[in-house]
């Protein structure tokens, strides 16, 4: 069964603090692993990852992924309160196996306390 | 950028009544967009996926008659819940395909059934 596995699923820090938050997969035909940062509604696009290795870097943001392992992380670096939200992981699997579908993981609740 | 619409973004209805939801993405064509649904604290959960022009394809567990999808046109999908009850009561978001790989959320809607 295809799933997704982030870790942890809630976190509570103050600000200035720097967290990792983790995604790890076991899928066919894996294509992409996508990040998402949710607030009170839908979810915001932050990073695609589709080669191994790659750092992606958005502001305090960064995010590497690492096909051997199946995993993935998201850093944030110097955190504030504006980062408090639900940071989720979605995978998706090669077009012709299921559409192209984002498999979610349930999410890791981020608390930055000021 | 890609933007997709959905609407009403809050309803609350009586218990037996039907609600419908409608996602439209403005500014380019979506053959498929997906239905999700969110409770508390948890992740997105996959209801169905809509392709232009045929039936949806709904996931396990969920009652295509009591979620009726019509995906008419190249930017319209619309989900409509089927004599609601209190335990409808969700957060209910709609993807658009763009491209092969490229998600864009609607804003989501919060339903409450009383």
């Amino acid at each position: 069964e295809d799933k997704v596995v982030q870790s942890p699923l809630s976190l509570v820090v103050h600000e200035g603090d720097t967290v990792t938050l983790n995604c790890s997969y076991e899928v066919t035909n894996f294509r992409s692993l996508l990040w998402y940062k949710q607030e009170k509604k839908a979810p915001t696009f932050l990073f695609m990852l589709t080669s191994s290795g790659i750092e992606k870097k958005s502001g305090r943001l960064s995010s590497i992924l690492d096909k051997k392992e199946l995993f993935s992380i998201l850093n944030i670096t110097a955190t504030q309160t504006g980062d408090s939200a639900i940071y989720l992981c979605a995978v998706i699997m090669n077009y012709g196996g299921s559409q192209g579908n984002l498999i979610f993981g349930k999410g890791t609740k981020l608390s930055v306390k000021p | 950028g890609a933007v997709v619409s959905q609407h009403p973004s809050r309803v609350i209805c009586k218990s037996g009544t039907s609600v419908k939801i409608e996602c439209r993405s403005l500014d380019f064509q979506a053959t498929t967009m997906f239905w999700y649904r969110q409770f508390p604290k948890q992740s997105l959960m996959l209801m169905a996926t809509s392709n232009e022009g045929s039936k949806a394809t709904y996931e396990q567990g969920v009652e295509k008659d009591k979620f009726l999808i019509n995906h008419a046109s190249l930017t319209l999908s619309t989900l409509t819940v089927t004599s609601a009850h209190p335990e409808d009561s969700s957060f209910y978001i709609c993807s658009a395909r763009r491209g092969r790989y490229g998600y864009t959320f609607g804003s989501g809607t919060r339903l409450t059934v009383v």
